[in-house]
């Protein structure tokens, strides 16, 4: 079955602008979290989604926000970019119940000059 | 704060060894523990899961082993091969939906 896809997998913003970036999990989970990847912080959780319910946010600004559709395709949006939001945007899917391991995408690089 | 922290960035070992990865969680009420493989341009890749009430868990080639008194969690990888070389990291996951908290990752480099 096809993984978690994540569109687009390169992109490049200049500061100020907004950004989205968008997951579709596999199929028949609908569960989706979203992390970022940076050399300095590593992963970092930002949200996760659930029945197009956000059930918790990490430590990050307004700035980053994110939604979920019925058919459990998810974006995120970045607000307002800044160069240290530079990073490997990482979606993950997994099954309804909790302690399931979670199934990531390739990510999308986002570079903000 | 509560974290979880691997003990060395790079692991450098020679083909055909056994590889030990190990990683440091501070948080008791961790219950769920996973090993990830990040190969150059990928996503993390699932290796390994185990629960709190488990202290070892097989997989093909891989072994992981949870000790909930020292909170230490570890990745053993048998006859090493090339492609196995990768960033592994550590993740746990307190129930729920707090999501998952990474460690920094060790770099396992295979000597030939």
């Amino acid at each position: 079955k096809a993984g978690v896809t994540q569109t687009p997998r390169y992109l490049i913003k200049t500061r100020g602008q907004q950004v989205t970036l968008s997951c579709s999990p596999i199929s028949g989970h609908r569960s989706v979290s979203w992390y970022q990847q940076t050399p300095g912080q590593g992963l970092q959780f930002l949200f996760e989604y659930f029945s197009e319910t956000q059930r918790n946010k990490g430590n990050f600004p307004g700035r980053f926000s994110g939604r979920q559709f019925s058919n459990s395709r998810s974006e995120m949006n970045v607000s307002t970019l800044e160069l240290g939001d530079s990073a490997l945007y990482l979606c993950a899917s997994r099954r309804d119940s909790p302690n399931y391991g979670y199934t990531f995408g390739s990510g999308t690089r986002l570079t903000v000059v | 704060g509560e974290s979880v922290g691997l003990h060395l960035p790079t692991l450098s070992v020679q083909e055909g060894d056994n590889s030990i990865i190990n990683c440091a969680y501070s948080n008791s009420a961790s219950d769920y523990f996973i090993w990830y493989k990040q190969e150059s341009g990928k996503g993390p890749q699932f290796i390994i899961d185990i629960r709190s009430n488990m202290d070892k868990r097989q997989g093909q080639r891989v072994t992981v082993l949870l000790n909930k008194t020292v909170k230490h969690l570890s990745l053993q990888i048998a006859a090493t091969q090339p492609g196995d070389s990768a960033v592994y990291f550590c993740a746990e996951n307190r129930g729920g939906a707090d999501g998952l908290t990474f460690g920094k990752g060790t770099h396992l480099i295979i000597q030939p």
